[in-house]
């Protein structure tokens, strides 16, 4: 399996700012996702995080309030914007392909996130 | 889309007994369905996964089934221990010439082993 590894692993943020996560795998990796569990809930796809290209979003979720960014096959970051107490959650950077093979998708530890 | 059901939300079981989930998905299109196992306060993690040209498989206590007509796949764990408490969380995604779909999840069965 790949070492995953997010900064921060925690934070908490006023309404209004924005914050930053930044994945980081050991290895060349396919595929990049970012997902979000709410407290309690179970896994959404944010948006998949492609390289040298914009990001594929899915429904709920827009480029303006959730950029990405994926500037080679190990790194991507996720911008959680103007944020509002509902964006408390654990953000979730998930990889998948190259070294770690065709099917199985890991995920990293997890940014938790609190919005005051 | 594809969109997955799981049930039961909760299960609470006596140790060594066998605990069975269920999960059903939508898009007959979808190939690799995997299963992971999310502790308190942790990351998920695949504990067993199946593909669609496969209709058993099994790691020691662990087995998954998948029905592909009925569009279902269960999870079964025998003799069952209580650090296998935790949440359980099923997912469908379609993968195709290399590439992984994106994993689309249940909503989680919260099994709880009672000593």
């Amino acid at each position: 399996s790949a070492v995953i590894s997010q900064k921060p692993s925690r934070d908490i943020c006023q309404r209004g700012t924005s914050l930053t996560i930044q994945c980081q795998v050991d290895s060349q990796v396919t595929m990049m996702f970012w997902y979000r569990q709410q407290p309690g809930q179970s896994l959404t796809l944010i948006a998949t995080a492609n390289q040298g290209s914009e990001a594929t979003y899915e429904s709920g979720f827009v480029i303006d309030k959730f950029p990405i960014s994926r500037p080679n096959l190990t790194f991507s970051t996720l911008t959680v914007s103007n944020m509002s107490p509902e964006d408390s959650s654990i953000y979730l950077c998930v990889v998948a392909g190259g070294w770690l093979g065709t099917d199985t998708q890991y995920f990293g530890p997890g940014t938790r996130l609190t919005v005051l | 889309g594809e969109n997955v059901e799981q049930h039961p939300s909760t299960l609470s079981v006596q140790e060594g007994d066998s605990a069975v989930i269920k999960c059903t998905y939508s898009d007959s299109a979808s190939n690799y369905f995997p299963w992971y196992k999310q502790e308190l306060g942790k990351r998920p993690q695949l504990i067993i996964d199946i593909r669609s040209n496969v209709g058993e498989k099994k790691d020691q206590r662990i087995a998954v089934t998948l029905n592909k007509t009925a569009k279902h796949f269960s999870l079964h764990i025998t003799e069952t221990q209580p650090e296998d408490s935790a949440v359980y969380f099923c997912a469908a995604s379609l993968n195709y010439g290399g590439s992984q779909g994106n994993l689309i999840f249940g909503k989680g069965t919260k099994l709880s082993v009672k000593p």
